[in-house]
């Protein structure tokens, strides 16, 4: 079954620096989902990515995807308290109508005013 | 707020009962899709349903089942509950996007605690 690993599994930073979040598979992607969720709460979709080399960006949060390593990063600049609370990748188990998405253990970011 | 609802927010029960956790999907959105969050298996795929109809299965014990309904909401049934199962469920939905892709939106989860 697919895995996916994420690195670092936590993050503390001053506000206003950026920093970089890594979700790698242990299988071929199909699509890269990214969410954020605050301790306890819903998680809160952030972006997908589909295609290799793609990248998106959502305000100061930008994701890529490298197909060809498995991997998708998470960059956030000039990060502020708001940035703060686990992020989560998923990743679809087949490319097909089957959406059901295997997560990583998440990374909890820390930033501090 | 993701347009997913679920109810109830929080659960307390005994172990050996039976409870339900509803979910109401975004308007328009065929697929729902079940989750269970814990501290140490993190957030793991229990099924799948579109437009009725079952359409993948995780790691879904026996115990629990699910449906969905004509008017696309979601229940999610958990029997002979055990202290391991205290966790947060949620509920996400979906609809194809113009791009091919399905994008999941999740709910704000059913806080589950037996006792």
């Amino acid at each position: 079954s697919q895995e996916l690993e994420q690195s670092p599994q936590s993050l503390i930073v001053q506000e206003g620096k950026n920093l970089t979040i890594n979700c790698t598979s242990s299988k071929t992607l199909y699509g890269l989902y990214w969410y954020k969720q605050k301790y306890g709460e819903g998680l809160i979709f952030l972006m997908m990515l589909q295609k290799g080399g793609e990248e998106k960006s959502h305000e100061k949060i930008t994701a890529k995807l490298d197909e060809k390593k498995q991997q998708s990063s998470l960059h956030i600049t000039a990060s502020q308290p708001s940035h703060a609370g686990i992020y989560l990748c998923g990743a679809p188990s087949s490319g097909g109508s089957n959406y059901k998405l295997t997560f990583g253990k998440g990374t909890l970011l820390t930033v501090n005013p | 707020d993701s347009g997913v609802t679920q109810t109830p927010k929080h659960l307390i029960t005994a172990t050996g009962q039976r409870v339900t956790l509803r979910c109401s999907p975004r308007s328009g959105d065929l697929s729902v899709y079940w989750y269970q969050q814990s501290l140490d298996q993190g957030l793991q795929f229990l099924i799948q349903y579109y437009n009725g109809e079952e359409r993948a299965k995780g790691n879904i014990l026996e115990r629990f089942s699910a449906q969905q309904f004509p008017d696309l909401h979601s229940e999610l049934n958990l029997s002979s509950l055990e202290l391991g199962d205290s966790a947060l469920y949620f509920c996400a939905s979906s609809v194809r996007s113009l791009a091919g892709s399905y994008e999941q939106y999740f709910g704000p989860g059913t806080r589950l605690t037996v006792t």
